[in-house]
């Protein structure tokens, strides 16, 4: 089984704090995704990756970047947190070169900003 | 730019009913795919069920099903002899085919079954 693996389900900061939301897969998968999720809106995306140093913005880039050093591990970074990044965040990866495979998700982490 | 819409935000159904949930897509692709995800309250988003735009047969899985619709861009679920366990959000998502797997989810449907 595919398993991403998010490293908190519930974090607390303060506004103005830098924050690193992690995500882990235990494959070799090329493309990984940063969603947020918000009621009434859905997921949108952040930011995604599909190698070692490649990331590419989604619709909603701003107030966020990303790393990814190495293929396992794709982290989001808030550089300065502000209260409207309040949220639930959800890692997801693409496990194979054929579009017809799903999207594999996180548990999610829900971040609060104070 | 391509657009989901899923136009129920709740619904609610007895158990062992039948229960659809909308979603309705425009695109100017022709390859492309489509997808259900099912979050349960515990949070982690699973696949339900997807259907690739060249088919004609309408997927099903298990108690899923959906009713595809490509002229009318229309991808709708079909829960028959709902269970408690279905008490979730349900997303609709799509894919164009090719280019960097990214998906455009609907804003989601919470769907809860009553005992």
């Amino acid at each position: 089984d595919v398993k991403v693996t998010q490293s908190s389900r519930y974090l607390v900061k303060r506004t103005g704090e830098k924050v690193f939301l992690e995500c882990v897969q235990d494959m070799d998968h090329e493309n990984m995704f940063w969603y947020r999720q918000d009621p009434g809106l859905g997921l949108r995306l952040i930011y995604f990756s599909y190698d070692v140093k490649m990331k590419e913005k989604g619709d909603i880039p701003e107030g966020y970047s990303v790393s990814r050093e190495k293929k396992e591990r794709f982290s989001l970074i808030l550089e300065s947190a502000s209260t409207n990044q309040t949220s639930m965040y959800l890692c997801a990866i693409h496990t194979a070169e054929d579009s017809n495979q799903p999207q594999h998700f996180g548990d999610g982490t829900r971040l609060s900003i104070l | 730019a391509q657009t989901v819409t899923q136009s129920q935000p709740e619904m609610s159904v007895q158990e062992a009913e039948t229960v659809t949930l909308s979603c309705t897509y425009d695109t100017s692709e022709n390859n492309y795919y489509l997808f259900w995800y099912k979050q349960p309250p515990s949070r982690q988003m699973i696949l339900v069920i997807r259907q690739e735009a060249y088919k004609q047969q309408n997927a099903t899985e298990n108690r899923f099903s959906v009713n595809f619709q490509k002229a009318a861009k229309s991808f709708s679920l079909k829960i028959s002899d709902s269970q408690l366990g279905d008490t979730a959000m349900y997303f609709c998502a799509f894919m164009k085919h090719g280019g960097t797997y990214k998906y455009i989810f609907g804003t989601g449907t919470r769907l809860k079954v009553l005992a």
